[in-house]
């Protein structure tokens, strides 16, 4: 089955203490982005990547870094969690950049 | 940079009604692409369809129609004999791709049975 997962689904961490939230696709796809969705604000991009070794910084990425060493794995590191990135963050990817995203599960991230 | 309006908070219906959820965007690109995505109570984000800026006809899938005017910027989704299932948020979103894709702040639609 076509999917992007992520892991994990939901997380309560303190400010501070470095996390890692994996995704992974298994449909050979080139573009994989990062998003978090916050109420009233939609969704706003953290990172994107077109391909392995490519990475760039979509409009929100203060905070957040992430890797693209294989094409089907996309991990979003945070390197010191405040409070401001408590939200619900998706995972997505897709074949080419023109083209509808397949999104993951979301993982629900509490930063105290 | 692009930005995409959708005006509509939240809309409530009674099932079987029609319902249009509005879509305005701002860009100065002038190839773009346009989407639609749902996100049902379980959370996550379904693609719903993606439009062209060179495609200006309008799409119909089942009970779903999409309606694109360039003259207005806006790319409407109108859903047919709305049912239950189709309580969701919907997004709308802009961009000349993955790499700068805008999307609004969504619509709650909830259909009442």
């Amino acid at each position: 089955e076509a999917q992007v997962t992520q892991n994990p689904r939901y997380l309560i961490t303190v400010t501070g203490k470095k996390l890692t939230v994996t995704c992974s696709q298994n449909m050979n796809h080139e573009y994989m982005s990062w998003y978090r969705q916050d109420p009233g604000l939609g969704l706003r991009q953290i990172y994107y990547s077109m391909n392995v070794e490519v990475t760039d910084k979509g409009d929100v990425p203060e905070g957040y870094k992430v890797s693209r060493k294989e094409k089907r794995n996309f991990p979003l590191i945070l390197e010191s969690p405040s409070p401001n990135q408590t939200s619900l963050y998706f995972c997505a990817s897709s074949l080419e950049g023109s083209l509808g995203q397949y999104f993951g599960p979301g993982t629900r991230l509490t930063v105290t | 940079a692009q930005k995409v309006t959708q005006a509509q908070t939240e809309i409530s219906v009674v099932e079987k009604e029609d319902v249009t959820l509005d879509c305005v965007y701002e860009t100065r690109d002038t190839t773009y692409y346009l989407f639609w995505y749902k996100q049902p109570p379980s959370g996550e984000l379904v693609f719903l369809i993606r439009r062209n800026s060179f495609d200006e006809q309008n799409e119909i899938s089942g009970r779903y129609s999409w309606n694109f005017q360039k003259s207005t910027s806006s790319f409407n989704f109108t859903i047919t004999a709305s049912q239950v299932v189709d309580s969701a948020v919907y997004f709308c979103a802009s961009g000349t791709g993955a790499n700068n894709l805008f999307f609004g702040t969504g619509t709650r639609l909830t259909v009442i049975p």
